[in-house]
């Protein structure tokens, strides 16, 4: 069964610093999703990774995707209040979804 | 608004109750999804449906009974409702036929079990 880990579980930083957070998966997958969830809120995609050495930056947040070592990354750039959210990352496995359980960002003014 | 949209947005409920969550989604998408988010923010998929077929059944309490009239509708009805059910109930759906392609999330159920 597939099992996906993020870490940190919770990152607090100040603003203006950069960071990544870390999502490893147990079996071969192709395709991964970041998502946003704001307190109280829904998920907001943020983007989708199709395949290996996949980046794509949005912002000040960048994520890449290196199927090989089953390893995603979220990377952030100069951290603004406004990026206070909890994370998941989410592999497909076969028919299913399979999320991490989150990562916890506060920004510090 | 093109969207996942879910009612109620919050229940309160005393255990032993009996309770339904609806879903609909006017974005044209085949494939609608259960989840359920514990008091951890740990996600998981509960059920899925294609155009009105069970595809996904986890390892769910029988309690737990998906409906879909049509695959605009995805329902979920809870019986003899626990106190281990309080949790957010977010209903998803996906064009295409798996969870190869993007899921688009409700605002959510919170449910709580007193």
């Amino acid at each position: 069964e597939l099992k996906v880990e993020q870490n940190p579980l919770f990152l607090s930083m100040q603003e203006g610093k950069n960071y990544t957070i870390y999502c490893n998966y147990s079996t071969t997958s192709d395709r991964l999703y970041w998502y946003r969830q704001d307190p109280g809120k829904s998920l907001e995609s943020l983007f989708v990774l199709l395949s290996n050495g996949a980046v794509k930056q949005e912002g000040r947040l960048m994520a890449s995707l290196d199927t090989k070592a089953r390893l995603s990354t979220l990377h952030i750039t100069a951290a603004v209040h406004d990026l206070s959210a909890t994370y998941f990352c989410a592999v497909v496995a076969g028919n299913k979804l399979v999320f991490g359980a989150g990562t916890i960002l506060r920004v510090k003014s | 608004d093109t969207a996942v949209s879910q009612t109620p947005k919050y229940l309160v409920t005393q255990m032993g109750n009996d309770k339904s969550i609806k879903c609909e989604q006017n974005l044209g998408h085949d494939t609608m999804y259960w989840y359920k988010q514990d008091s951890k923010k740990f996600l998981k998929i509960m059920f899925s449906y294609n155009n009105k077929e069970l595809i996904i059944n986890e390892t769910v309490p029988n309690r737990f009974s998906p409906k879909s009239p049509d695959k605009a509708h995805l329902n979920l009805h809870i019986n003899s409702l626990e106190l281990g059910d309080s949790a957010v109930y977010f209903c998803a759906s996906s064009p295409g036929q798996s969870s190869y392609n993007e899921q688009f999330f409700g605002p959510g159920t919170r449910l709580t079990v007193l």
